[in-house]
């Protein structure tokens, strides 16, 4: 069974603080993602990784970084938190070259900044 | 105006009932549709793709209008595990994946 794990459920952090979420998937996929899910917008893209030390920004990629040193692990920065950015992250991993391939996501880290 | 607009719900509706949820796109060169379901405070997990001949996988069917640009669900005899959010999903190709909001299911008994 495919299995892709976040660091934290839950998170507090006070703005200004720089934030590490991490991500690990165990099915040898190329491709992982970085999304945030608010209410009423859906998942949007932040970043994405098709390779090793490889990164391609999303469609929200203002006030984060990635770092991806190793296939299986996959990590989402926030230089210096802010309250909007406040919400649910969601790491997904895909095998494929393409984003049609299906996205197996982990169980979601949500995070407040106070 | 949203690449992927779904109507936010909730359909509340009886066990046993047939429910359908449309999913409008604006970009006409997408390439790969889905559905995805989200059970509150859990990730979202692949339902099912979308093909324009329609696909069917026991309840549950989705069709993929090109002309009308629309994707949908049908889900036949509703039951009360099928309570979730559903949510339609865009791809362009590359790496690009849009996700729509989510339209919310309530089925009770």
């Amino acid at each position: 069974d495919v299995k892709v794990t976040q660091s934290s459920r839950y998170l507090v952090k006070r703005t200004g603080e720089k934030v590490f979420l991490e991500c690990v998937q165990d099915m040898d996929h190329e491709n992982m993602f970085w999304y945030r899910q608010d209410p009423g917008l859906g998942l949007r893209l932040i970043y994405f990784s098709y390779d090793v030390k490889m990164k391609e920004k999303g469609d929200i990629p203002e006030g984060y970084s990635v770092s991806r040193e190793k296939k299986e692990r996959f990590s989402l920065i926030l230089e210096s938190a802010s309250t909007n950015q406040t919400s649910m992250y969601l790491c997904a991993g895909a095998t494929g070259e393409t984003s049609t391939d299906t996205q197996y996501f982990g169980p979601g880290t949500r995070l407040t900044v106070l | 105006r949203k690449e992927v607009e779904q109507d936010p719900g909730p359909f509340n509706v009886p066990e046993g009932a047939t429910v359908a949820f449309n999913c409008t796109y604006s970009n006409s060169a997408s390439q790969s549709f889905f559905w995805y379901r989200q059970d509150c405070r859990k990730e979202p997990k692949l339902l099912m793709s979308v093909y324009s001949s329609g696909n069917e996988d026991g309840r549950f069917t989705a069709q993929l209008n090109r002309a009308s640009q629309y994707i949908s669900l049908l889900i036949r005899d509703s039951k009360l595990s099928d309570s979730a959010t559903y949510l339609c999903v865009m791809a362009t190709g590359g790496f690009k994946t849009i996700f729509g909001a989510g339209t919310r299911l309530f089925v009770k008994a």
